[in-house]
């Protein structure tokens, strides 16, 4: 039972436009979302978290936006570099005493130059 | 460049070899993890531990060993393993308690295993 789920596996964008990643849940625990990217041969890098209290978190060219009553999230990426070019995982944490995080199941993103 | 450090990058062992993976912060982080990542697969959490104690073991086979022996290495002893278990095997911090309960996870950037 997949409780995060990212339901696009691929999206290319072209450089300079907006990214949308999307991410829905099903545990309406969970408190704590974050956004990771991940290159080849590497870990996964925090890019961007949001606590369930909010409804919007904005870093430089990165905002996350939780819509809890709809279970979703979004990753808004504006301008889109060829460097953003990874894939992102979303994850969320049910509340406070577990550290148990589940992450989603990736959405490859291609800037094209 | 990562501030958890994993070693080794790539192994290969046989069926019937004893190794173990290593994990290292110098964060002071508190709760270090162990994921399972297979392709084009989510990162699947193994182990948590916080403050050294083993706090959650998502019913992982007893052939991963976990251990942890001071706040800033976190090992990963295998044997016995079947070749289903070739896999990124990535390790993680954060930081616990109080205020900072809401912080981020940083990851090691893993040891790709190969079971032969």
């Amino acid at each position: 039972d997949q409780q995060v789920k990212q339901n696009s596996p691929s999206l290319s964008v072209q450089e300079g436009r907006i990214s949308i990643l999307n991410c829905d849940y099903t545990n309406s625990m969970f408190d704590y979302f974050l956004w990771y990217k991940k290159y080849p041969a590497e870990g996964p890098t925090f890019l961007i978290s949001i606590s369930s209290i909010k409804d919007k978190n904005e870093d430089g060219r990165f905002t996350v936006f939780l819509n809890k009553s709809a279970k979703h999230l979004s990753l808004h990426i504006v301008p889109s570099q060829p460097g953003d070019s990874a894939v992102y995982f979303c994850a969320a944490r049910a509340t406070s005493g577990t550290y148990k995080y589940i992450f989603g199941t990736g959405t490859r993103l291609k800037v094209l130059a | 460049d990562t501030e958890v450090t994993q070693t080794p990058k790539h192994l290969v062992m046989g069926m019937t070899n004893k190794k173990s993976l290593k994990c290292e912060q110098h964060m002071g982080h508190r709760a270090m993890y162990w994921y399972k990542q297979k392709a084009k697969k989510p990162p699947e959490l193994m182990f948590v531990y916080s403050y050294e104690k083993l706090s959650i073991n998502e019913s992982v086979p007893s052939r991963f060993s976990p251990e942890c022996p001071n706040s800033s290495l976190l090992n990963l002893h295998l044997h016995a393993l079947q070749p289903e278990d070739s896999a990124l095997y990535l390790c993680a911090s954060s930081q616990v308690g109080g205020d900072r309960h809401n912080q981020p996870q940083h990851f090691g950037d893993g040891t790709r295993l190969s079971i032969l």
